[in-house]
């Protein structure tokens, strides 16, 4: 078991450019998460979704979207990459019910110039 | 929603002594409880958990939390750190899908 895998390690964008950061899990989570993490913030939920075809909103989702086709995989992706999207993401996958354990990938470093 | 406020930002203690990271949530639902540890450049893994039932959880490396309803808190304890506990604690408090983080305590043993 992989658990969480996160697609790239490392990005360096542009500001304006666009990306996409690939999550996946093989442990047929239902719920999977994006969060980024900036110093003294702690984690903050990006977007999030409860199965696959549907995606909601979390703490702090503008300028980001999401999809999620298939149950093992979810896509996070900036169209107009800003410096303040310098961060590092975390992708999470839970299981079934409220009270599961949040599974973290090892994060992406994005930095934005 | 619910939030998390973790005290400290930044703990540093001596190997062999003990510790608390204090933490305080607050929510208008029961919630449950999380600690979750980030070693450098690594991602979060949970440490220990509070659903239902004894207020006093434990992690299999030592560490302990106590889940006080009254004073809305849910500390970690050690009794002797090591080095190797050098990490970064997130406390986390979930009504739901949404689960919250506080801004995380780096905890530095030194030997």
């Amino acid at each position: 078991n992989a658990g969480v895998t996160q697609t790239p390690k490392f990005r360096v964008l542009k500001t304006g450019q666009s990306m996409t950061l690939l999550c996946a899990q093989d442990m047929n989570h239902e719920y999977m998460y994006w969060y980024r993490q900036d110093p003294g913030m702690g984690l903050r939920l990006i977007h999030y979704s409860v199965g696959e075809g549907t995606t909601a909103k979390g703490e702090v989702p503008d300028g980001y979207n999401v999809s999620r086709l298939k149950k093992q995989n979810f896509l996070l992706g900036l169209e107009s990459a800003a410096p303040s999207q310098t961060s590092v993401y975390f992708c999470a996958s839970s299981g079934p019910g409220l009270a599961y354990e949040q599974y973290f990938g090892p994060g992406t470093r994005l930095t934005v110039t | 929603a619910q939030s998390v406020t973790q005290l400290d930002s930044q703990v540093p203690v001596f190997e062999e002594a003990p510790v608390e990271l204090r933490c305080n949530y607050s929510s208008s639902v029961s919630v449950y409880l999380f600690w979750y540890v980030q070693y450098p450049n690594q991602g979060l893994q949970l440490l220990l958990k509070y659903l239902s039932g004894s207020t006093l959880v434990e992690s299999i490396n030592g560490f302990e939390a106590e889940f006080n309803k009254s004073q809305t808190s849910f500390h970690l304890r050690k009794p002797s750190v090591h080095i190797s506990d050098t990490a970064e604690y997130f406390c986390a408090v979930s009504e739901g899908y949404d689960m919250r983080f506080g801004a995380g305590t780096r905890l530095t043993v030194k030997p």
